[in-house]
């Protein structure tokens, strides 16, 4: 069975330090991986995909993630937050058993302090 | 330029009543969808047209019954509504009926009291 797993329900971080967002996924065969982010009260917006290119993926507003089939991980980083950066991210993952399904992290809710 | 709008934005109705939440895309997309996202932030897919033909259909009540008259819309209209059925809704297209990057709209807020 497909899954996709964020280990942090929430991350607080202050402004200018790292953000890693951890995200683990159960594939049985080569999966599409996805962040996407969701602002108050909006829809979602997608930052970066990983398709079977390059393992390191460079998105929107200067986050990247990092595909690591070894550990079944797909983190999504940035060096420095911003305080626009708080939003809630989830990790999605395109199964390809039984046909494609999108599945959703359940979100990881990030906070940035001044 | 929008590119996934819905609306209404946000609606409180009381139980029982029937209400729909109407939905289109401009950017020329074969397949839209329908999610569900709860007060836990959680997001299910409930529904999935390709070219106006429905490709995914998750267990869901039958009181929701999706509509697409064309391609570039799909409407979800809910029959008898409870009190569970409180949450939001999006609206999303692809590209493909992959799901190769979705584009949602700003969601619907139903409130059912």
């Amino acid at each position: 069975a497909q899954s996709v797993t964020q280990l942090d329900s929430h991350v607080s971080v202050s402004e200018g330090t790292p953000v890693l967002l951890r995200c683990n996924y159960s594939s049985s065969y080569s999966p599409s991986l996805f962040w996407y982010v969701q602002h108050p009260n909006k829809g979602l917006q997608l930052l970066l995909k990983y398709t079977s290119a390059a393992t390191l993926v460079k998105g929107i507003n200067g986050f990247e993630a990092e595909f690591k089939k070894s550990e079944t991980s797909f983190h999504l980083t940035k060096p420095s937050a911003h305080m626009s950066d708080a939003a809630e991210y989830f990790c999605v993952v395109i199964s390809r058993g039984g046909g494609f399904k999108t599945i959703f992290g359940a979100g990881t809710r990030l906070f940035v302090k001044a | 330029d929008t590119a996934v709008s819905q609306t209404p934005k946000y609606l409180v109705t009381q139980m029982g009543n029937d209400k729909s939440i109407k939905c289109e895309q401009n950017l020329g997309h074969d397949t839209m969808y329908w999610y569900k996202q709860d007060s836990k932030k959680f997001l299910k897919i409930m529904f999935s047209y390709n070219n106006k033909e429905l490709i995914i259909n998750e267990t869901v009540p039958n009181r929701f019954s999706p509509k697409s008259p064309d391609k570039a819309h799909l409407n979800l209209h809910i029959n008898s509504l409870e009190l569970g059925d409180s949450a939001v809704y999006f609206c999303a297209s692809s590209t493909d009926r992959v799901g190769n990057t979705i584009y949602f709209g700003e969601g619907s807020w139903l409130t059912v009291v």
